[in-house]
């Protein structure tokens, strides 16, 4: 059973649309991650969530984004308005007791068109 | 600014060989670096760490050094396999105390039977 699981594995949306992007980390964990990849590129950070709190964010996570642990277990990305820009893979990770033991998810593959 | 274009630098090696993945990491504050290996289509698996007291750091078959003096780290895969073709990814942990990586370029690895 993967330790944290993305769904869904592969959106397509309308540029302008809302999407959200869902994660289930197993297990107790007190950090949670986004990371989004574009095609080819490098692994960028986007925010940190620590005891259902924002707790760093990068310039990638403007006003269109937001993410929220609504029921305790699942762990939400949404992205207001989609650009074509936003494309990407996005990860979702939960960090390890000592905050450094990431575990990614295998991602959602986010197409803008 | 950063170069993160498109194009990865390839490592091409055969079957049975020692490989050998450099990077160099920017923040001399960083005292933390994992290793991560991506297969195509899945997220980030990790591969071994290091923290900064440390210079070399043995796992199964995998070596990672820090040379803290010239902000560079490598991973040394013995004995490699054509599983291991991958894109490799270092990232180091700021001292942020959130934890948040930062992830270098990465390099793909092709092994041939």
């Amino acid at each position: 059973e993967p330790e944290v699981t993305q769904t869904p594995s592969h959106q397509v949306t309308q540029m302008g649309q809302e999407v959200i992007l869902r994660c289930v980390p197993i297990s107790n964990h007190l950090y949670f991650y986004w990371y989004r990849q574009i095609l080819g590129q490098k692994v960028e950070f986007l925010v940190s969530f620590y005891n259902n709190e924002i707790s760093e964010k990068s310039e990638i996570f403007d006003d269109q984004f937001s993410v929220e642990r609504p029921d305790g277990s699942n762990f939400t990305l949404k992205i207001r308005s989609t650009k074509l820009e936003d494309s990407a893979m996005y990860f979702c990770a939960r960090g390890g007791l000592s905050n450094y033991g990431y575990t990614f998810g295998s991602g959602t593959r986010l197409t803008v068109v | 600014g950063e170069n993160v274009g498109l194009h990865l630098p390839t490592l091409s090696v055969q079957e049975g060989d020692n490989s050998i993945i450099n990077c160099a990491y920017s923040n001399s504050a960083s005292d933390y670096f994992i290793w991560y290996k991506q297969e195509s289509g899945k997220g980030p698996q990790f591969i071994i760490d290091i923290r900064s007291n440390m210079d070399k750091r043995q796992g199964q078959r995998v070596t990672v050094l820090l040379n803290k003096t010239v902000k560079h780290l490598s991973l040394q895969i013995a004995a490699t396999q054509p599983g291991d073709s991958a894109v490799y990814f270092c990232a180091e942990i700021r001292n942020s105390g959130y934890s948040t990586l930062t992830f270098g370029k990465g390099t793909m690895l092709l092994v041939s039977p």
